[in-house]
């Protein structure tokens, strides 16, 4: 079974401020997925990745598949990105498997 | 881009009525969805695959009698809470896997419902 970590748990951070999540998976996956949860519980797609990197306005995610790692990146955040910041992995099945979820506060 | 889209978004209920949640894909057919549970501060939790046209496969622990699924469309699948209690307050979440050459998935808005 697949163990997903992400990591901070929680993070404050001042608005413009540079921001990484990380997330680290224990087996290997066909597709790993970042999720943005707001506060009223909708969850929006941000990313697929399998491999390398992707870019999305401020957002930039990339995965390292050989280290099981993937990071998402804020730049120039504002207090809109305040939100959960879910990492999902996906195995050669369909069934994701989720990280606990890293709350993001941005502070104007 | 693809949306489902989730009805109702906040549903309160009073124990022992059934409550039915749906979950619609709007420009495109999803041959497979899947709902999701979400407890307080906690991660999301696989309930059940559901495919078109035929039986959902629930996750051990999961009463499929309880969570009565359907997905008798390539554009809709129902999740019905039966008999409700208060300890099936919770959120719930569908996801629907997009038949393209991507095969992203995509999410519902989420449903959260308080059974009283």
């Amino acid at each position: 079974k697949n163990e997903v970590e992400q990591s901070p748990q929680n993070l404050t951070a001042q608005e413009g401020e540079f921001i990484t999540i990380n997330c680290s998976y224990s087996v290997g996956i066909s597709a790993l997925h970042w999720l943005q949860q707001h506060p009223g519980g909708g969850i929006v797609s941000l990313f697929m990745l399998s491999s390398g990197k992707k870019k999305h306005g401020r957002l930039i995610a990339t995965i390292n598949i050989q280290e099981k790692h993937s990071s998402l990146h804020i730049t120039a955040s504002h207090p809109r990105d305040s939100a959960v910041y879910i990492c999902a992995v996906r195995g050669y099945g369909q069934n994701f498997v989720f990280g606990p979820g890293t709350r993001l506060s941005v502070l104007p | 881009g693809a949306v489902v889209s989730q009805h109702p978004s906040r549903v309160i209920c009073k124990s022992g009525t059934s409550v039915k949640i749906e979950c619609r894909s709007l420009d495109f057919q999803a041959t497979t969805m899947f709902w999701y549970r979400q407890f307080p501060k906690k991660s999301l939790m696989l309930m059940a695959t559901s495919n078109e046209g035929s039986k959902a496969t629930y996750e051990q622990g999961v009463e499929k009698d309880k969570f009565l699924i359907n997905h008798a469309s390539l554009t809709l699948s129902t999740l019905t809470v039966t008999s409700a209690h208060p300890e099936d307050s919770s959120f719930y979440i569908c996801s629907a896997r997009m038949v393209t050459h991507s095969y992203g998935y995509t999410f519902g808005s989420g449903t959260r419902l308080t059974v009283v």
